[in-house]
């Protein structure tokens, strides 16, 4: 199984700041995918993070509010932009087993709370 | 777009009963489902994954699956307290795509 180490673990921000999500993985893969969990909610996939090309993103997601950069095959970033209270939320970066893809890896996550 | 649908409880048993969780999908495509299980203030673990119609025996864990009504579920023997976590159905996303989609979760507390 592929080990995710995230950071920050947890931070606290400002309104209308950004900030910068790193997902590292430790071993290549070729899909990475971030995952939004609201308070009390299921999670909801933001984009696909994919090696060499753009990230693809899931409907009510957009490049401008989430930019995501993908430089090798093991690392990641999310930058949520502008941030409001509504995004306060868990991140979490993912990844899938690459011998069967059936399973989903998580990293520990990402708690951002927005003031 | 796939749906997966969870009743989203919560759902409270005495220790070692049986605790049954629901879980229904909207694509009748879909081959392959899976159970995470989730602490608070952790990550999603998989805990179950099922490709056929019929039981899956893991243990304590049984999961069920019925692809003429598109209806998973997962069903936890001899509950514990250490099982109190919230458990969340998903099926992937796309068969060009390898995420994961899931369903709102069902919490579970298990009373000692």
């Amino acid at each position: 199984s592929a080990v995710i180490s995230q950071k920050p673990s947890r931070d606290i921000c400002q309104r209308g700041t950004s900030l910068t999500i790193q997902c590292q993985v430790d071993s290549q893969v070729t899909m990475m995918f971030w995952y939004r969990q609201q308070p009390g909610q299921s999670l909801t996939l933001i984009a696909t993070a994919n090696q060499g090309s753009e990230a693809t993103y899931e409907s009510g997601f957009v490049i401008d509010k989430f930019p995501i950069s993908r430089p090798n095959l093991t690392f990641s970033t999310l930058t949520v932009s502008n941030m409001s209270p509504e995004d306060s939320s868990i991140y979490l970066c993912s990844v899938p087993d690459e011998s069967t893809y059936n399973e989903q890896f998580f990293g520990p996550g990402t708690r951002l709370t927005v003031l | 777009q796939k749906e997966v649908e969870q009743n989203s409880g919560p759902l409270s048993v005495p220790e070692g009963a049986i605790a049954s969780l629901n879980c229904t999908y909207s694509d009748r495509v879909s081959q392959s489902f899976f159970w995470y299980r989730q602490y608070s203030g952790k990550s999603p673990e998989l805990i179950m994954s099922i490709y056929s119609n019929g039981d899956k025996e893991d243990g304590r864990f049984t999961a069920q699956l019925n692809k003429a009504s598109q209806y998973v579920s997962l069903l936890i023997r001899d509950s514990q307290p250490s099982d109190s976590a919230t458990y969340l159905c998903a099926a992937p996303g796309d068969y060009n795509n390898n995420d994961m989609r899931f369903g709102a979760g069902t919490r579970l507390t298990v009373k000692p």
